[in-house]
């Protein structure tokens, strides 16, 4: 069975500054990871994925995201936070080597942007 | 390229009545997915449609069904309408089971 657990229910961060959102995972094979952005009455838009290779994985908006299975992590971060980033995050796992890519979603980091 | 399409946007029902929502998925997406997301919680699996067959269910009653139609299109059918089930349903669709999912914007259904 997996997991995710999202630290943090409500993220407040400045304009400009750095964005560092934590997500730690359950698996037992190796993990898809994904982190998906919900804007109010919106749907859920895909910033990143992780599926092999490489660890460091680049998103959408200037967010990267890096796979570390030691510490079972996959945080996501962004350098300047701009006003635009406010919004729901999300963080998901599957297992595909499990023979399921569905995947399990935190319960989610709102992060909030002060001028 | 048209996007995933959910309707109604809205709808308010009363407990004990049947629900249908429904779902177009992205030109050329064959895998359906339906999720139940209540305030302030994450999307929680429903089931998937993989080419018309179902592919899994998460740990949803049997009231809870579902149809996928040879265009891929997707309904979300639920009966004996229960308080908790008033959330955000968002239905997800992908060019395959492997593949990333791309959302809808969903549907809020409103249980009084």
């Amino acid at each position: 069975a997996q997991s995710v657990t999202q630290l943090g229910s409500h993220v407040s961060v400045s304009e400009g500054a750095l964005v560092l959102l934590r997500c730690n995972y359950s698996s037992s094979v190796p993990p898809y990871l994904f982190w998906y952005v919900q804007y109010p009455n919106q749907g859920l838009q895909l910033l990143l994925k992780y599926t092999t290779g490489a660890t460091l994985v680049k998103g959408i908006n200037g967010f990267e995201a890096e796979f570390k299975k030691s510490e079972t992590s996959f945080h996501l971060t962004k350098p300047s936070a701009h006003m635009s980033d406010a919004a729901e995050y999300f963080c998901a796992v599957s297992d595909p080597g499990g023979g399921s890519y569905i995947p399990t979603f935190g319960r989610g980091t709102s992060l909030i942007v002060h001028p | 390229e048209t996007g995933v399409t959910q309707s109604p946007t809205h709808l308010i029902k009363t407990r004990g009545q049947q629900v249908t929502l429904r779902c177009s998925s992205q030109s050329g997406h064959n895998t359906v997915s339906w999720y139940q997301q209540a305030l302030g919680q994450g999307p929680q699996f429903i089931f998937q449609y993989y080419r018309e067959e179902e592919n899994g269910r998460g740990n949803f009653p049997p009231r809870f069904s579902g149809l996928q139609f040879p265009n891929y299109s997707s309904e979300l059918n639920v009966n004996a309408l229960e308080l908790d089930d008033s959330a955000l349903y968002l239905c997800a669709s992908s060019l395959g089971r492997d593949q990333p999912q791309h959302f809808g914007d969903g549907t809020r259904l409103s249980i009084l």
